[in-house]
C-alpha cells in the first residue's frame, strides 16, 4: 500500500537552513504537500508541487522532488524560532482525485535560539 | 471567512463509553475528511464525505466508528463504544468541489479533537 516516511526530530539553530525529507512509495502520486502543525492549533498548508516539476520555491521554503527516488524534501532558509513546529510530508495519489492524502508521521523541527 | 471548525477541543472518556465529535467545515466546501492521528504516528485518514454521501470510508476502523453528514454540512463521527486504541487527536478537513486544472483540492483542517479513553 501507499507509505510515507519522515525522520522525526530535526534540531537547527536559529538562521541556518532546515533540510525536512520524506520518502513515498506511490509512484502514481499527482500532488505532494507540506503542512505545518503548530502547538494546540490545525494543519496548515505550507506549500505543494506537482509531480511533474522538480523544484518549487516560495520565500524562504524550497521543495526540491525527486520522482525517480521518490523522494521529497523541504528547505526553510533562515529558520526562526517561529519555525518551531511539526512538519507533514503528503501525498495523493492519481486515483484519488479530490480524495484522501496520504500523510508521513510528521518531523518535529525545534529552533534553538 | 471561518475556518474549520471541531467540537470538542479535548475530551476524555472511559473505556465503554460513547463520544461524539462534531466537525463545521468551511461554508460552502462539499468535500469534508476525517483523519486521525495515533500518538507518535501519522496523521491516517478515516472517511471522505461529499455533500452528505460516503465517497470513501475505507479507512474506517471498525464498526465503533460511525460518521454521518446529514445535509451535505456539518459532520459528526461517533465512538462507541470507546476503546483505549481509540486514543488521538482526531482532524477533520473541507476541501471545494469541481476539478480546475491544475488544483490541488486544498484541504483545509480545523484544530482537531484530542480524545483520551482511559
Amino acid at each position: 500500500g501507499e507509505d510515507v516516511e519522515q525522520s522525526l526530530f530535526l534540531s537547527v539553530r536559529e538562521g541556518d537552513s532546515s533540510v525536512i525529507n520524506c520518502t513515498y512509495t506511490d509512484s502514481s502520486s499527482t500532488y505532494l504537500y507540506w503542512y505545518k502543525q503548530e502547538p494546540g492549533a490545525g494543519l496548515q498548508l505550507l506549500t505543494y508541487i506537482f509531480s511533474n516539476m522538480d523544484m518549487k520555491q516560495d520565500q524562504r521554503l524550497t521543495v526540491l522532488l525527486n520522482k525517480k527516488d521518490k523522494h521529497l524534501s523541504l528547505r526553510i532558509a533562515d529558520t526562526q524560532t517561529g519555525d518551531s513546529a511539526i512538519y507533514f510530508c503528503a501525498e495523493k495519489g492519481q486515483y484519488n482525485q479530490g480524495g484522501k492524502l496520504i500523510f508521513g508521521q510528521g518531523t518535529e523541527l525545534s529552533v534553538k535560539p | 471567512e471561518a475556518g474549520v471548525t471541531q467540537f470538542p477541543s479535548h475530551s476524555v472518556i472511559e473505556k465503554g463509553q460513547t463520544v461524539t465529535l462534531r466537525c463545521d467545515p468551511i461554508s460552502g466546501h462539499d468535500n469534508l475528511y476525517w483523519y486521525r492521528r495515533v500518538m507518535g504516528k501519522e496523521i491516517k485518514f478515516l472517511l471522505h464525505f461529499v455533500k452528505e454521501s460516503k465517497q470513501d470510508e475505507s479507512g474506517m476502523p471498525n464498526n465503533r466508528f460511525l460518521a454521518e453528514r446529514t445535509g451535505g454540512t456539518y459532520s459528526t463521527l461517533k465512538v462507541q463504544p470507546a476503546e483505549l486504541e481509540d486514543s488521538g487527536v482526531y482532524f477533520c478537513a473541507s476541501s471545494q468541489e469541481g476539478r480546475t486544472s491544475g488544483s490541488s483540492y486544498e484541504q483545509y483542517f480545523g484544530p482537531g479533537t484530542r480524545l483520551t479513553v482511559t
